[in-house]
């Protein structure tokens, strides 16, 4: 059972451009992670929020809990080639077992 | 410092065969998850162990699967027997139990086919 829903799937943009991803569910969680993962490798956390209406930037990154902590969107501002990934949410309810999202697949053309 | 070492890296096998997948846990790390990853499915939740203890096995598919945490420094999970529909990539993550949330790192994956 898929708990958390991604959008899009798939999305490729020119580098220079703004992106938006999103994660829903229909459950609440303590905590919501994203993750990227490129090809061959393992995913690697980029962020944690854990506060309803929390907003985290990492550098071109932006990070936001919805109010009601069951979404999150990923904000990427200029993206550039080196962004190219797989971005995966995951979200726990309690403790420290998490449910991944279906995934987004953005690919940044130069 | 060394991350979470996934062995064998790759794995080729036949139909019926058995398969072991190996885990090394970031050290002082307590909880340990293996995960399955595949373009239908997307990364699933297999099992995870806490203190060596197995937690939540409900991800596991079937009684072909079986996991197990001998000592706080390595996991393994097997398949026996293995079929076609098994082939997927395998990870394996560790990390702190603390007060929930913690970091997730993962493995570089073992990538699975079965003939």
């Amino acid at each position: 059972t898929q708990l958390l829903e991604q959008s899009p799937q798939f999305l490729s943009i020119q580098e220079g451009e703004n992106l938006t991803v999103y994660c829903n569910s229909s459950s609440v969680f303590s905590s919501l992670q994203w993750y990227r993962q490129e090809p061959g490798e393992g995913p690697v956390l980029l962020v944690t929020v854990v506060t309803g209406g929390e907003v985290k930037k990492l550098k071109r990154l932006t990070f936001q809990f919805g109010d009601a902590r069951k979404d999150s969107s990923l904000h990427i501002t200029a993206a550039q080639p080196g962004d190219t990934g797989l971005y995966l949410c995951a979200g726990a309810h309690t403790g420290n077992q998490f449910y991944f999202g279906t995934g987004t697949s953005l690919t940044v053309i130069p | 410092d060394a991350g979470v070492i996934q062995s064998p890296r790759h794995e080729v096998t036949e139909m019926g065969q058995e398969v072991t997948l190996r885990c090394k846990p970031i050290s002082g790390h307590n909880s340990l998850f293996w995960y399955r990853q595949t373009m239908m499915r997307g990364l699933e939740l297999l099992i995870y162990f806490n203190n060596n203890v197995p937690i939540d096995d409900s991800g596991m598919p079937e009684d072909r699967f079986s996991a197990k945490m001998p000592n706080a420094s390595f996991s393994t999970l097997k398949i026996q027997p293995s079929e076609p529909r098994d082939s997927a990539v395998y990870f394996c993550a560790s990390s702190l139990i603390a007060g929930g949330g913690e970091t997730q790192y993962f493995g570089p994956g073992t990538r699975l086919l079965v003939l």
